[in-house]
C-alpha cells in the first residue's frame, strides 16, 4: 500500500539548535509531496511541497525538506529552532493521477525547549 | 478575511442525534474536502468534491453524506451519531488537485455523549 512514514512521535530540540522531522515515503512512481503544521486548536496550514525539479525545497516560516528519492525521504529541516516553531508536523503525499488523493502521515510533535 | 471557515466550531450532542457541519471557501477553489482527525490526531479523508462533483468516498459509514450546493460550500451531515464519531473535522479546499496545497479550515469538534 502506498504510504508515508514519520518514524518519530515526538521530536525535542534545544531553541537555536537545528532541527529535523523525519518522513519517508512508499509510492509508485513520483509523488507530490507536502509538509504541514498544525498548532493547538487550529488546522493545518502549508509549509512547503515537492512536485519536481530542485531536490531542495524551501518553505514558509525558515522551513526547507529535501527530496531524497534513493532513500526514499522528504525530511523537513529547519537551521535554527525557535520555541514557536513547537507544534505537530504532517508529512503527506498526492497521487499524481486519479483521483490527486491526500494520505497524511501519522504526525510528529515537536517541541522546542527555550 | 477568512479563507476556510466552518461552522460550528465546537458541536455536542447525545448519541443518535442528526448534526451539520457547513463549510465555505472565498479562494475560488474548485475542489473541497472533509478530514476527520481522531483523538490520536491521525488525519484521514473522507470525502472530496471537485466542481460540486463527488470524487472521493472513503470508506465512511453512510450516515454520513455530504452536500455541495455550490463549488464554495461543502456541508457535512451526520445521521444517528455514535460515540465513535467524536473527532475533529476539518474542511479543507485547494485549486485543482495533486499538486497544489490545500487550505484548511479551523476545525468542528464534535462531542457525541
Amino acid at each position: 500500500a502506498q504510504s508515508v512514514a514519520q518514524p518519530e512521535d515526538q521530536v525535542n530540540v534545544a531553541e537555536g539548535n537545528p532541527l529535523t522531522v523525519k518522513c519517508t515515503y512508499s509510492v509508485s512512481g513520483n509523488p507530490y509531496l507536502f509538509w504541514y503544521v498544525q498548532y493547538p486548536n487550529r488546522g493545518l496550514q502549508f509549509l512547503l511541497k515537492y512536485i519536481t525539479g530542485d531536490n531542495l525545497v524551501k518553505g514558509s516560516y525558515g522551513f526547507e525538506a529535501e527530496f531524497n528519492k534513493s532513500q526514499t525521504s522528504f525530511h523537513l529541516k529547519k537551521p535554527s529552532a525557535l520555541v514557536s516553531d513547537s507544534a505537530l508536523y504532517f508529512c503527506a503525499f498526492s497521487f499524481t493521477s486519479g483521483t490527486y488523493k491526500y494520505i497524511f502521515g501519522t504526525g510528529t510533535r515537536l517541541k522546542v525547549l527555550a | 478575511d477568512t479563507a476556510v471557515s466552518q461552522t460550528p466550531k465546537y458541536l455536542v450532542t447525545q448519541m443518535g442525534n442528526d448534526k451539520s457541519i457547513k463549510c465555505e471557501q472565498n479562494l475560488g477553489h474548485d475542489t473541497m474536502y472533509w478530514y476527520k482527525q481522531d483523538s490520536k490526531k491521525f488525519l484521514k479523508i473522507m470525502f472530496s468534491y471537485n466542481n460540486k462533483e463527488l470524487i472521493i468516498n472513503e470508506t465512511v459509514p453512510n450516515r454520513f453524506s455530504p452536500k455541495s450546493p455550490d463549488k464554495a460550500h461543502l456541508n457535512l451531515h451526520i445521521n444517528s451519531l455514535e460515540l465513535g464519531d467524536s473527532a475533529v473535522y476539518f474542511c479543507a479546499s485547494s485549486q485543482k488537485r495533486g499538486y497544489n496545497e490545500q487550505f484548511f479550515g479551523p476545525g468542528t469538534r464534535l462531542t457525541v455523549l
